[in-house]
């Protein structure tokens, strides 16, 4: 069935540095990968998306890449700072549906 | 604010109880999406619809759940003889077409 993977599951990193999470998905007619940022007693918040005819997208400091052969996509933060710490989720959807499979979450630490 | 609003923000309620959760979607999304969210997991995705249509539901969604969407605007999510294991945070979404989805802040169910 469809299913989406994701890792680390927790991540620490010092202000500043980078932070790269990953996940894989297993249906190959996926088409658009959300990224959504949940901090606590809060909704999950889209903070990038990618389509799959595009294979890198770029937002300040955020960014996402596809490998579609791989079934692979990755979000990267860059100069990460204090308030970028939250629970950060991975989404799939399956072509021909509206519902997104999601990761599950990757708890991003930065560390002052 | 003009985001999703879901109705109550927390529920406690006895096991076998019947309880009822509230949607009110960004004003012209004409999709909502109900997900549901246990600890340390990402959102799960139970039913959605298109207008007052509901189009999907994931077999998660057994006979004891039921959603409306009686005129296209606001939606409900009602848990009849409620278990422990529906314990968990039911999430709301909007979007446009198919375009980014809106999550609310969820509505904390906790059955005793």
């Amino acid at each position: 069935g469809e299913n989406v993977e994701q890792h680390p599951s927790t991540l620490s990193v010092q202000e500043g540095d980078s932070a790269v999470i990953k996940c894989t998905y297993s249906d190959s007619a996926s088409n658009y990968f959300p990224w959504y940022k949940q901090e606590l007693g809060k909704g999950p918040q889209l903070i990038i998306d990618i389509r799959s005819n595009v294979g890198e997208k770029k937002d300040q400091r955020i960014a996402v890449t596809l490998n579609k052969t791989a079934k692979h996509f990755s979000l990267h933060i860059t100069e990460t700072q204090p308030e970028d710490s939250a629970v950060y989720f991975c989404a799939a959807s399956p072509q021909g549906t509206y519902k997104y499979i999601f990761g599950t979450g990757t708890r991003l630490k930065v560390l002052a | 604010d003009t985001g999703v609003s879901q109705d109550p923000r927390h529920k406690i309620t006895k096991r076998g109880q019947n309880v009822t959760f509230r949607c009110d979607p960004i004003s012209e999304h004409n999709r909502l999406y109900w997900y549901r969210q246990t600890l340390g997991q990402g959102p799960e995705f139970l039913t959605y619809f298109q207008n007052e249509a509901q189009l999907e539901k994931s077999r998660l969604l057994s006979d004891r759940f039921s959603a409306e969407r009686p005129k296209g605007s606001f939606s409900t999510l009602e848990i009849q003889r409620t278990e422990q294991g529906d314990s968990a945070m039911y999430l709301c979404a909007s979007s446009l077409e198919a375009g980014e989805q809106f999550f609310g802040p969820g509505t904390r169910l906790t059955v005793l």
